[in-house]
């Protein structure tokens, strides 16, 4: 199963929207609304912030939003705060006991 | 809110046994599916498999002959171990918590782990 494709980095200023994009097929990203965005400091354990395509789990902010469309979600950012700088990355069910998910990607509030 | 935490040894030799436990603390055991993913260096994540309360379980079938896991309802612990490690099974090995066809909604913070000679 291959990875799902997310760009490396992404960045923005404060206060700005910075849109992440996470790209499979129709195996996974594309056949199922079953995807997840999660955010990570390294050495800290993942924090999910979008499941199912676009809803957020309690607590987390609204600045944070997914969509999707055919094969490629996406999580955007809105409003960038510095505590937003951090790797993100995509998750999705791929059928059967398959699961797949992005490589990350780097966001920088500049 | 849950909290899992995980421990075991992070540093092995080729041909040894990786070993890892995965404590729940904080909510129910049931109802969930306990689960074991990797990162090697670079690459994303890999799903390992997972396992209920009540012990049924699902393994990557690339790993499937190496891997095994098992749970202690009991203690709201579960277990992964992979035999036979290579230099390619490196990597930040992480447990979480999962929902019917959902990745996972909670982790653990991973654990290191470098296969070296």
């Amino acid at each position: 199963q291959s990875a799902l494709t997310q760009p490396p980095s992404a960045s923005g200023s404060p206060g700005q929207s910075v849109t992440i994009s996470c790209t499979g097929s129709s195996s996974d990203v594309g056949g199922y609304n079953y995807v997840s965005w999660y955010q990570h400091h390294p050495g800290e354990a993942p924090k999910r912030i979008i499941y199912e395509v676009s809803h957020r789990p309690s607590g987390v902010p609204d600045r944070f939003s997914g969509s999707k469309s055919g094969n490629t979600a996406s999580l955007t950012i809105s409003g960038l705060q510095a505590e937003d700088e951090a790797d993100y990355f995509c998750g999705s069910y791929a059928g059967g006991n398959n699961f797949v998910f992005g490589i990350g990607t780097k966001v920088s509030v500049l | 809110q849950v909290q899992l935490q995980q421990w075991g040894a992070g540093l092995l030799r080729p041909s040894e046994t990786l070993s890892l436990t995965c404590g729940v603390f904080g909510e129910s055991f049931r109802g969930y599916y306990w689960t074991w993913l990797r990162q090697p260096p670079g690459e994303g994540l890999q799903w390992i498999g997972d396992i209920t309360h009540s012990g049924t379980t699902k393994v990557n079938p690339s790993l499937k002959t190496r891997v095994t896991i098992s749970v202690d309802a009991s203690k709201n612990q579960f277990s992964l171990e992979l035999t036979s490690v290579t230099a390619a099974d490196s990597g930040i090995y992480y447990c979480a918590r999962s929902l019917f066809l959902e990745t996972p909604d909670s982790w653990g913070q991973g654990t290191p782990v470098t296969v070296s000679s």
